[in-house]
């Protein structure tokens, strides 16, 4: 089956600095999604890429599919305490969520 | 806006016992899921609904039982709770099988 690989597990960083995380599969995807996990509650979507070489934002969260469609990555900008959490990348080669696969999530802990 | 309500929030099991779980949502979503999430592992799904009066298994359905009881609300029911089963689990919805799932904030069981 469809397995991804998310990376890193962990990152302990100082408050301001940038961030980068990816995800990677064995395979071709159609369809990745970045979710924020706050401690003590659900996902949150933060961004879904649908097309191969695709760029999006939203703050400033970046994230890209790669050009590869087997990729992704997620870059936070100017890190900030509230961005603290787990980071959780998901994808699927097929239509519907049913499909998604999870990644196995980056835990982000910031130091003030 | 509460979006996606799970009860309970934490339970504790004894091995043998049953319980069910309880979700609602009240963003009109056709599709509905259950998924459990472990240490170091992503989302993994249980069973999803993808429109009211239909149920089908997800990748661990083993041990697990389900309902859509109308459009609002999917439960998920442990005949025989055991060790394994011990997790944290989420309810989701998503407009017709869309990938963009708004979640619940999860219910800790943890089944001795």
């Amino acid at each position: 089956g469809q397995q991804l690989n998310q990376s890193p597990q962990s990152m302990f960083i100082q408050e301001g600095e940038d961030v980068s995380m990816n995800c990677t599969s064995s395979s071709i995807f159609n369809t990745w999604l970045w979710y924020k996990q706050d401690p003590g509650e659900g996902p949150v979507l933060l961004i879904a890429l649908y097309k191969a070489g695709e760029l999006t934002s939203n703050g400033r969260l970046t994230a890209q599919f790669g050009i590869t469609r087997k990729d992704s990555f997620l870059n936070i900008s100017a890190s900030i305490p509230s961005d603290v959490g787990i980071y959780f990348c998901a994808g699927s080669a097929f239509q519907g969520a049913q499909k998604l696969v999870f990644g196995q999530g980056t835990r982000l802990t910031i130091n003030p | 806006n509460a979006g996606v309500t799970q009860t309970p929030k934490f339970q504790v099991l004894k091995t043998g016992q049953s319980m069910t779980l309880q979700c609602a949502q009240d963003m009109n979503h056709n599709s509905m899921y259950w998924y459990r999430q472990d240490p170091g592992m992503g989302l993994r799904l249980i069973y999803y609904s993808a429109s009211e009066g239909t149920t089908d298994k997800g990748e661990v359905p083993n041990g697990y039982n389900v309902s859509r009881l109308n459009k609002r609300e999917f439960s998920l029911r442990l005949e025989s709770a055991a060790p394994s089963q011990t997790s944290v689990y989420f309810c989701a919805s998503s407009e017709r099988s869309s990938e963009k799932l708004f979640f619940g904030s999860g219910t800790q069981l943890s089944v001795l």
